[in-house]
């Protein structure tokens, strides 16, 4: 089974300037989740999607936004964007129905470097 | 609010020694508990979680709920064990994970 990817995997911004990051699940599962992971906060959660719907969502600026396709793949878009956005975005997907916490699958992540 | 607390940032032990990486957490209502692992150079994956209650990879983790804490243990430490630890609380079914700050454990040989 394919493991979540991500793309694209390096990409360099310009303070002001917007990004979309993708993310593809492992097929079969239908909540997709995005973490910010820097070195001062650690991982931080950002929001989840599960079948087109936003079900989760973190203490992040309306910047941050995501969505959610009928296959399950997903984006997240940064508007504006500033220094601190510079980060390691994972995403993760689950076989999640909401019963239950299921393990979640993470990619390798999108390096973002903003200047 | 949801916290949790990995006490440790770094930790190191020799081959063969037992280990134990901290984790105490404050979360209302009925927590799902859960520890990652990062090993180098690969991806963030799951470890444990304190509902299935097995042991993997040597590593056991009891869930107290009195002291609020879920603590990883090893009685044997490898150095393969070498890697980043996060103890994570997630709200019953939910997918929103809260990661703790980490701890980074070295196996010296």
């Amino acid at each position: 089974k394919a493991g979540v990817t991500q793309t694209p995997r390096y990409l360099i911004k310009t303070r002001g300037q917007q990004v979309t990051l993708s993310c593809s699940p492992i097929s079969g599962h239908r909540s997709v989740s995005w973490y910010q992971q820097t070195p001062g906060q650690g991982l931080q959660f950002l929001f989840e999607y599960f079948s087109e719907t936003q079900r989760n969502k973190g203490n992040f600026p309306g910047r941050f936004s995501g969505r959610q396709f009928s296959n399950s793949r997903s984006e997240m878009n940064v508007s504006t964007l500033e220094l601190g956005d510079s980060a390691l975005y994972l995403c993760a997907s689950s076989y999640s129905t909401g019963a239950s916490s299921y393990e979640q699958y993470f990619g390798p992540g999108t390096r973002l470097t903003v200047t | 609010a949801q916290r949790v607390t990995q006490p440790e940032k770094l930790l190191s032990v020799f081959k063969g020694a037992p280990v134990e990486l901290k984790c105490n957490y404050s979360y209302s209502g009925s927590p799902e508990l859960f520890w990652y692992v990062q090993y180098s150079r690969q991806r963030l994956q799951l470890l444990l979680r304190h509902i299935s209650r097995e042991s993997i990879k040597g590593f056991t983790a009891d869930l107290n709920k009195g002291e609020t804490s879920f603590h990883l243990k090893k009685p044997f430490a490898q150095e393969e064990d070498s890697a980043m630890y996060y103890c994570v609380p997630t709200q019953g079914g939910s997918e929103k994970l809260v990661f703790g700050k980490g701890t980074k454990l070295t196996v010296n040989p």
